[in-house]
Formats: C-alpha cells, structure tokens, sequence
C-alpha cells in the first residue's frame, strides 16, 4: 500500500533561518496536502497541490510538487516563533480513494 | 457558521468503562474520519465512513467501534476503556471527490486510569 515518508522528525532553528521539511511517497499522488498543528491544537489544512511540478506561495511559506508527483517540499523563508508547530503532509490517492498522512515535522523557533 | 465539533474536550475515566466520543459537523460533508494521536506525533486513522450506513475500519485496531446514521453525526464508542487508549482522539471531515482538504474538529483528549 502507499506509504509517506516526511523529514526530518525535529527541527531546531533560530528566529530568522529557513526551515524545509520534505514529503516522499511510495506511489504516484494525484494530490498532496500540506496541515500545520500548533502545539496543543488540531491540524489545519495549509494547501493542496495537485499539478506536477506545482509551486505555491503564502507569505514566507513555499510549497512545492515533484516533477514525478511522489514528493514534495515545504519551505519557510525567515522562520518567526509563531512559525511553532508540527507540519504534516498528506497524500492522497484517488483511484484507491486513499489518504496518507506523513509522521509530521516538528518545528521549534529560539526566539 | 460551518464547523466540525467534538465532545468532551477532556475525558477522564476509569479502566473497563464504555464511553462514546462525539463528533458533529454543519458542512455537509460525506466523508467522516476519526484519528487517534499522542500530542505532536503521527496521526493513526481508526475508523472513517463515506456516508450514513457506511464504515470501515483504518489502520489501528483500537477496539472501538463507529456509527453513521446521520450525515452530520459520526460518534466513537470504546466499549472497555483501556489505558492504552489514552491519547487525543481527532475526527474530521471532508467532501466527496477528489479530496480538498480535511476540516479537524478540537479534539477529545482521553485519560484512562
């Protein structure tokens, strides 16, 4: 069955580094989803990215989909403490109708 | 206003009890889920339906078991409350089709002593 995998499972930074975390799946995706949790909180649904080779913005974050729709990438530009929390991607399959969620990164930011 | 909610928020109770964890949502939304987590880590998928009368198991046996009789009503029933089930309980909600992103409600968290 499908599988995803997310790295790292920590990261450390200081205010004001980048941070990227990496999503790769066993299988080819029809979408990818991006969900951050707050320490504390529930997952909230970041984005969806559906096109090969996909780039999409918000702010200081930058998601992206592999040529091949079996990975993908978040990254945050100049990292602020409110930036805290776990970032889970999920894959989805649509002819199995199949979500997988990834293990999560979590972030800490030293003010 | 839209929204999933669950209730309680927080649940203490003692080994071998039954209780039933509550999720409703306004959305509309065929699709139901329930997941369990430990706080900050991965997310295990228990139980999800894709409509009334439908439901299926996920990946994690956790002894529980889910109703769909309504659209809006997807309620978690643990027949003898373990401490082994201690953890969050998170369900959420989704529209039919090619997924657009899952809604989560706040959360049970469960204490078994």
């Amino acid at each position: 069955g499908q599988q995803v995998m997310q790295i790292p499972q920590y990261q450390h930074v200081q205010e004001g580094e980048d941070f990227t975390t990496y999503c790769n799946s066993s299988t080819t995706l029809s979408n990818i989803q991006w969900y951050k949790q707050r320490p504390g909180g529930h997952p909230v649904f970041l984005i969806q990215l559906v096109k090969s080779g996909e780039v999409k913005k918000q702010k200081r974050l930058t998601f992206q989909f592999g040529e091949a729709k079996k990975n993908s990438s978040l990254h945050i530009t100049a990292t602020q403490t409110t930036d805290v929390g776990t970032y889970f991607c999920a894959g989805y399959q649509y002819n199995n109708n199949d979500m997988r969620f990834g293990a999560g990164t979590r972030l800490t930011v030293k003010p | 206003e839209a929204d999933i909610y669950q209730t309680p928020r927080y649940l203490v109770i003692g080994t071998g009890k039954k209780i039933t964890l509550e999720c409703s949502q306004t959305m509309g939304h065929d699709k139901m889920y329930w997941y369990q987590q430990d706080p900050g880590m991965e997310l295990h998928l228990i139980h999800y339906s894709y409509g009334v009368n439908s439901t299926e198991k996920g990946d994690l046996s956790s002894e529980s078991t889910v109703s769909r009789i309504r659209t809006e009503h997807f309620p978690l029933t643990l027949e003898s409350a373990r401490p082994s089930h201690t953890s969050q309980y998170l369900c959420a909600s989704s529209e039919a089709g090619l997924s657009l992103g899952y809604t989560f409600g706040s959360g049970t968290r469960l204490t078994v002593v």
